[in-house]
């Protein structure tokens, strides 16, 4: 199964504060996903990213969320200014271009305080 | 809206037992149907998917799942469940569009597994 490495693993920060979330794929692939799990709660879709541009995004991604592929290879998600309510899991995915088998990294947990 | 349902919250098995785990999904055209499972501290790892033609799909660690059409379900099986099993159960369904190039997954609440010795 292919990989997707995130970082890091655990990131803990205050409130109002700005967050980036990191994931590399280890092939080349051109639609990228995140996710998010509240505790508890179930798997949410967040924003997808086709060809160096979102294509689809839930009504959660608002402002405060943004998403880009800096450097060819990182794919970044940041909030701004964090709330208490963005604590949770983030899962970031891509898809193999051969079939339409999404793959997930081991998620970043993010706790706001 | 598309959703998934997980009626099951939590399941308790002895090793060794049979295993089921329910999904029922609303979807009017046929589905992408997965299974993902998430261990303690890791990612969501594909167990298997369901496309098109076969109703019962094998996938890894000796689970499998059978696509039911009239019944809307797709309902996750395993005929002895071993210790190393327990871990949180995701099933999900492509969102309408899914199989061209776009297309999100919508996840159902999850069932977690115990398993007894």
């Amino acid at each position: 199964e292919p990989e997707v490495t995130q970082t890091p693993s655990h990131q803990v920060t205050q409130m109002g504060q700005e967050v980036i979330l990191r994931c590399v794929p280890i092939s080349n692939h051109l639609y990228f996903y995140w996710y998010r799990q509240i505790l508890g709660q179930k798997v949410e879709f967040l924003v997808s990213f086709y060809n160096n541009e979102i294509s689809e995004k839930s009504e959660i991604f608002d402002d405060q969320f943004s998403v880009e592929r800096p450097d060819g290879s990182n794919f970044t998600l940041k909030i701004r200014s964090t709330k208490l309510e963005d604590s949770a899991m983030y899962f970031c995915a891509f898809r193999d271009r051969r079939n339409a088998i999404q793959y997930f990294g081991a998620g970043t947990r993010l706790s706001v305080l | 809206a598309q959703s998934v349902t997980q009626p099951d919250i939590h399941i308790t098995v002895s090793e060794g037992a049979s295993l089921e785990l329910r999904c029922n999904y609303s979807y009017g055209a046929t589905p992408y149907l997965f299974w993902y499972v998430q261990s303690p501290g890791q990612g969501l790892q594909l167990l298997l998917k369901y496309f098109s033609g076969d109703t019962l799909v094998q996938g890894i660690k000796g689970f499998e799942a059978e696509f039911k059409r009239s019944q809307s379900s797709f309902n996750l099986r395993k005929p002895s469940v071993h210790w190393s099993d327990a871990a949180e159960y995701f099933c999900a369904v492509g969102e309408k569009g899914y199989g061209g190039s776009q297309g999100n997954l919508i996840f159902g609440k999850g069932t977690k597994l115990s398993v007894k010795p």
